[in-house]
Parts: structure tokens; C-alpha cells; sequence
């Protein structure tokens, strides 16, 4: 098993630009999420997944979008990138429910936004 | 919503001694406290977790305690080696949620003097 990748690893954007990050998880985990980190401030949820086709915001949702076409990806869209969103992203992956399971993260995106 | 805070942000002990961190959450309705190493470059992973009917958690060299009247749960390491150098985040759940509803902490540098 892979476990989550993402993709890139690193990306330079200019401000108004846009462009997706790529998640994908081969463990058949239904709930997905995405995460920023910035100095200080710990790990914060952008956008989750339950489920193919559901989609929910988290504590930071704006400037993003999410869909879920697959169990498998989970991909996130800047639509028009500003240099907030400097920042570490990462997708994590769990299966479903309220039972404790092992939440698995993702190696992580750093995007620079000029 | 809930709120997780962590100290101390950084944390430098000498190889062999012990580390402490303590996380301290807002909502009684929280049931679930894992605990996330994150290595240089990578992300975090899971390296211990408690529920909220129990007290303590031991892993070998790790070990976890909640205090649910204080609403704090605090990390321990004991003979601490050079590998244990790295980012350490606690979280918090609230009950009848998935991972979707994972609050984490700031986090905290924990360097391992040799």
C-alpha cells in the first residue's frame, strides 16, 4: 500500500493564479480531510469528506474548494491563489465513524504564493 | 466548537531524561486524545491515543494521561533519545464523530540535547 500521497511535493504560484492539489488514499478510507499548517498554529481543518460524493467545510474553508467523485481522491482547488494561503498542506485519510481509528496523513504540499 | 491549547511550545531535554507535554480541551463532550510525532519533512503519524474511560496509556517508552475533571491530558516520554527529536501535536474529538471532528493543538518542538 502507498497509504495517501499528494501532489506536488512543492509549488510556486502567483497571486490570482489557480491550481489543485492532488490527494489520493489506496486503504478504501471513506473519510478524508485537508489541512493547513502555519508556524504556531497547528494543523487546521480546511475541507472533510465522509463519503464519495459529500462534502463538508472545517475551520478554515475560504479561498477552496473540494469535491469527491471517488473514494480514492480528494483533490483541492485554489481558485484564485493569495499570499494567505502560503502555507504546508496536508490530506489525511481514516475509515468512517465514531470507532477510534488511526487517522493516516499524507507527506505534504508546500505552496508559496508570490 | 472545541479548543485544544498546547504547552510548551518548545521543549529541549537532555538524551535519557524525561519530556512532558500537556494539552488542556474545552468540551466535556470530547471522548478521543491522540497524540502526532511529525518528523522534518514529513507528516504527522500516530503514536498514541486515549479514550475518555480511561486514565493512562503506555506504549513502552510513552505514555498518555487524561484528567477528564481538569479537561487536560499530558504526554510523557521517559529516557529520551536523539530519534524522539521532533513536532508533537495533540488532538481532541468530540463523542458520536468521526476524524472529521479531530481539533489539534499548536504543537510542540521537542529537542533531545545528545
Amino acid at each position: 500500500n502507498a497509504g495517501v500521497t499528494q501532489t506536488p511535493k512543492f509549488q510556486v504560484l502567483k497571486t490570482g493564479q489557480s491550481m489543485t492539489l492532488q490527494c489520493a488514499q489506496d486503504m478504501n478510507h471513506e473519510y478524508m480531510s485537508w489541512y493547513r499548517q502555519d508556524p504556531g498554529m497547528g494543523l487546521r481543518l480546511i475541507h472533510y469528506s465522509v463519503g464519495a460524493g459529500i462534502t463538508d467545510q472545517g475551520e478554515v474553508p475560504n479561498g477552496y474548494n473540494v469535491s469527491r467523485s471517488t473514494t480514492e481522491d480528494f483533490p483541492l482547488r485554489l481558485l484564485s491563489a493569495a499570499p494567505s494561503q502560503t502555507s504546508v498542506y496536508f490530506c489525511a485519510s481514516s475509515s468512517g465513524g465514531p470507532s477510534y481509528n488511526e487517522q493516516f496523513f499524507g507527506p505534504g504540499t508546500r505552496l508559496t504564493v508570490l | 466548537g472545541e479548543n485544544v491549547e498546547q504547552h510548551p511550545s518548545t521543549l529541549s531535554v537532555q538524551e535519557g531524561d524525561s519530556a512532558v507535554i500537556k494539552c488542556t480541551y474545552s468540551d466535556s463532550a470530547s471522548n478521543y486524545f491522540p497524540w502526532y510525532k511529525q518528523e522534518l519533512g514529513k507528516g504527522p503519524q500516530l503514536i498514541i491515543d486515549i479514550r475518555s474511560n480511561v486514565g493512562e496509556k503506555k506504549d513502552q517508552r510513552i505514555a498518555v494521561t487524561l484528567n477528564k475533571t481538569a479537561k487536560h491530558f499530558s504526554l510523557h516520554i521517559t529516557e529520551t533519545q536523539p530519534e524522539d527529536s521532533a513536532v508533537y501535536f495533540c488532538a481532541a474529538r468530540l463523542s458520536n464523530f468521526g476524524n472529521e471532528k479531530l481539533t489539534f493543538g499548536t504543537g510542540t518542538r521537542l529537542t533531545i540535547i545528545p
